[in-house]
C-alpha cells in the first residue's frame, strides 16, 4: 500500500496564494486521481477539488488542484485567501481497493 | 437533495461492539456505493471500508479486517457499521459518505453528519 504525506500546517495572510502538497509514497501519482477535501472544525469534510483538478459547483474558483509527476505529488492552491477559508485540508487517493487520505494540512489565514 | 443521517453518540466499553446506521435519501440507493471514515479526536481521516448498495458487498481496509462489517437494508435505504473488540483506540467521529458518481472510485461527495463513538471503561 501507499502513504500520502502532506505538510502537517501552512499559513499566510489574507489576500495571498498558498499551495498544498501532497506526496505519493510509491507508485504513479497520476495512476488515480487524487481529491481534495476541506473540513472546517466540527463539521464533515466537503470536496474543492476531485479528478485532480475539478472544482465541484458551488467552490470558487480560487481553489485548483495539479499534479507533478516528476515529484509524484499533488497539489491545492488557494488564491486570494480569505478568512473563511482556514481549515483542514486533506488529499485523497486510491490504489488496488485501498482508499488513502494524506495525514491532514491546517491552513491558518492570519 | 441527498442527504446521509447518522446515528445518535455511543459509549461503549472496551472489548463491546458498536453498530452505526447512516439513513439515505435523496436518491436511488442501490446505485451508489458508501464509505466509512473516521477520525479520532485532533487526528486525521482514516478510510475504513466501502459498501456496494446493490449487492451488499464490502471491502474493508486491512487495520479492520475481521471486526469490521458492513450492511445495508434496500427497504430503508439504510447502511450499518459494526466494529467489535473495541478498545479506546477506537475513540473517533465515524462519518458515512456517498460517492459522487456511480463508479466506486469516484470521490466522497456527499457526508452524514458523523457519530461520536466513546470507548471508556
Amino acid at each position: 500500500n501507499f502513504m500520502l504525506t502532506q505538510p502537517h500546517s501552512v499559513s499566510e495572510p489574507p489576500g495571498k496564494t498558498v499551495t498544498i502538497s501532497c506526496t505519493r509514497s510509491s507508485g504513479n501519482i497520476a495512476s488515480n486521481y487524487v481529491q481534495w477535501y476541506q473540513q472546517r472544525p466540527g463539521s464533515a469534510p466537503t470536496i474543492v477539488i476531485y479528478e485532480d483538478n475539478e472544482r465541484p459547483s458551488g467552490v470558487p474558483d480560487r481553489f485548483s488542484g495539479s499534479i507533478d509527476r516528476s515529484s509524484n505529488s499533488a497539489s491545492l492552491t488557494i488564491s486570494g485567501l480569505l478568512t473563511e477559508d482556514e481549515a483542514d485540508y486533506y488529499c485523497q487517493s486510491y490504489d488496488s481497493s485501498s482508499w488513502v487520505f494524506g495525514g491532514g494540512t491546517k491552513l491558518t489565514v492570519l | 437533495q441527498v442527504h446521509l443521517a447518522q446515528s445518535g453518540p455511543e459509549v461503549q466499553k472496551p472489548g463491546a461492539s458498536v453498530t452505526l446506521s447512516c439513513k439515505t435519501s435523496g436518491y436511488t440507493f442501490p446505485n451508489y456505493y458508501i464509505h466509512w471514515v473516521r477520525q479520532a479526536p485532533g487526528q486525521g481521516l482514516e478510510w475504513m471500508g466501502i459498501i456496494n448498495s446493490g449487492s451488499g458487498g464490502t471491502h474493508s481496509a486491512q487495520k479492520f479486517q475481521g471486526r469490521l462489517t458492513m450492511t445495508r437494508d434496500t427497504s430503508t435505504s439504510t447502511v450499518f457499521m459494526e466494529l467489535s473488540r473495541l478498545t479506546s483506540e477506537d475513540t473517533a467521529v465515524y462519518y458515512c459518505a456517498r460517492v459522487a458518481g456511480t463508479s466506486i472510485t469516484t470521490h466522497l461527495r456527499h457526508w452524514g453528519q458523523g457519530t461520536l463513538v466513546t470507548v471508556s471503561s
